[in-house]
């Protein structure tokens, strides 16, 4: 079955220190990855990666596929308290548009 | 526990017949949320309950669609009457609190021709 694994569950950083977020995937006919940031209520879109290899960035975040790996990383540098959030990710299955979501990351950012 | 699960996984329907979504949540999560998720807007909230009470219906795209939460462990989503733009894979999350984990559930793809 499809699967979309998270690591770490949680993190707890001070400002400033830079984070790498994991998500790893089996999915049959993988279509695309998507990372959104969850505060309150509604998780929030940041990034779409269907390219391995090819970095996407805004601002201090950034994000990049690796297909082989099945896996992708989030990297936030110089984290803030404002970026203190669970962080989702979700991939979606080509032919069938199914879209599964990890159990996502915990950040903390103390001041 | 199983997680989140909804039912069905897939649904096909003409267009004017009503449709119902269900989801039973993780237990002792006392919120649930319903998305939407479509290409061209990606993921929508729709709803939420807490101790199954809706808290924010503001994104409820118009009058056809309704949702309920009888009792702490279902929850449904209902069109009536379905058009084809409600076609779209719809989510139920669960959580302790709006600042917790979402578990989400593996959604339903719902096709109205």
């Amino acid at each position: 079955e499809d699967k979309v694994v998270q690591s770490p569950l949680s993190l707890v950083v001070h400002e400033g220190d830079t984070v790498t977020l994991n998500c790893s995937y089996e999915v049959t006919n993988f279509r695309s990855l998507l990372w959104y940031k969850q505060e309150k209520k509604a998780p929030t879109f940041l990034f779409m990666l269907t390219s391995s290899g090819i970095e996407k960035k805004s601002g201090r975040l950034s994000s990049i596929l690796d297909k082989k790996e099945l896996s992708s990383i989030l990297n936030i540098t110089a984290t803030q308290t404002g970026d203190s959030a669970i962080y989702l990710c979700a991939v979606e299955a080509r032919d069938n548009n199914d879209m599964r979501f990890g159990a996502g990351t915990r950040l903390t950012v103390k001041p | 526990d199983a997680g989140v699960i909804q039912s069905p996984r897939h649904e096909v329907t003409e267009m004017g017949q009503e449709v119902t979504l269900r989801c039973k949540p993780i237990s002792g999560h006392d919120y649930l949320f319903w998305y939407r998720q479509t290409m061209m807007r990606g993921l929508e909230l729709l709803i939420y309950f807490n101790n199954n009470v809706p808290i924010d219906d503001s994104g409820m795209p118009e009058d056809r669609f309704s949702a309920k939460m009888p009792n702490a462990s279902f929850s449904t989503l209902k069109i009536q009457p379905s058009e084809p733009r409600d076609s779209a894979v719809y989510f139920c999350a669960s959580s302790f609190a709006t600042d917790y984990e979402q578990y989400f559930g593996p959604g339903t793809r719902l096709t109205v021709t």
